[in-house]
């Protein structure tokens, strides 16, 4: 079965230091991944998708077939980057399924 | 509006009576999504909809929940003789060119 797993359920770093958040898959198929992201008091929302590697806020998340990973990765951490952010694949025509989620906290 | 619209955003009822949650989609969008969200875990899938046609109900996990988009925009979800294990955020999600869009949610806690 199609599954996205997120290792670590927190993560805290300071202001500026740099920023991995990891993401494993396993998928049959050629995936479509995407990192969704939460902050306080928000909505769920897209921060980005692979297919359009864009660099969004500063972060920046690249396929790696081989490891079957998708790390979202920032080089210098920002308070505002606090939130919680969820990796995510599409199985079959249309259906996301997410992991369970990384609270990613920045220290001052 | 300008976004998704869930209601209600929150609901308190007792073990063995329905409820019913609304979804109003973002105008134009074809397809809707509802999740289900406990506590420390990810959204969990349950169903989607492209226009009133429901296209995959593989996430519902028994035959207390269903849902219907009766004419291609507002969706409602229904959940049968509610049990505490229920309890959880609700979310909806409206899509368009494969980025979901979510609602505000709807947290239903069961007695």
């Amino acid at each position: 079965a199609q599954r996205v797993t997120q290792p670590e359920k927190l993560l805290s770093v300071f202001k500026g230091a740099p920023v991995e958040l990891k993401c494993n898959y396993s998928y049959s198929g050629s995936p479509e991944l995407f990192w969704y992201v939460q902050y306080s008091r928000q909505r769920l929302q897209l921060l980005l998708r692979h297919i359009s590697r864009e660099s969004i806020k500063g972060f920046t998340a690249d396929l790696n077939k081989g490891e079957t990973s998708f790390h979202l990765k920032k080089p210098f951490a920002q308070e505002e980057d606090s939130a919680m952010y969820y990796c995510a694949l599409i199985q079959g025509a249309q259906k996301l399924v997410f992991g369970q989620g990384t609270r990613l906290t920045i220290n001052p | 509006g300008a976004g998704v619209s869930q209601s209600p955003r929150y609901k308190v009822t007792k073990r063995g009576q329905d409820v019913a949650l609304r979804c109003d989609p973002i105008s134009g969008h074809v397809s809707l999504y509802w999740y289900r969200q406990a506590l420390g875990q990810g959204p969990e899938f349950l169903t989607y909809f492209n226009y009133e046609a429901q296209q995959d109900k593989s996430g519902l996990p028994n035959d207390r929940f269903s849902a219907e988009r009766p004419e291609g925009s507002i969706s409602t979800l229904t959940i049968q003789r509610t049990e505490q294990r229920d309890s959880a955020m609700y979310r909806c999600a409206s899509s368009l060119a494969g980025e979901l869009f979510f609602g505000e949610g709807s947290r239903l806690t069961v007695l």
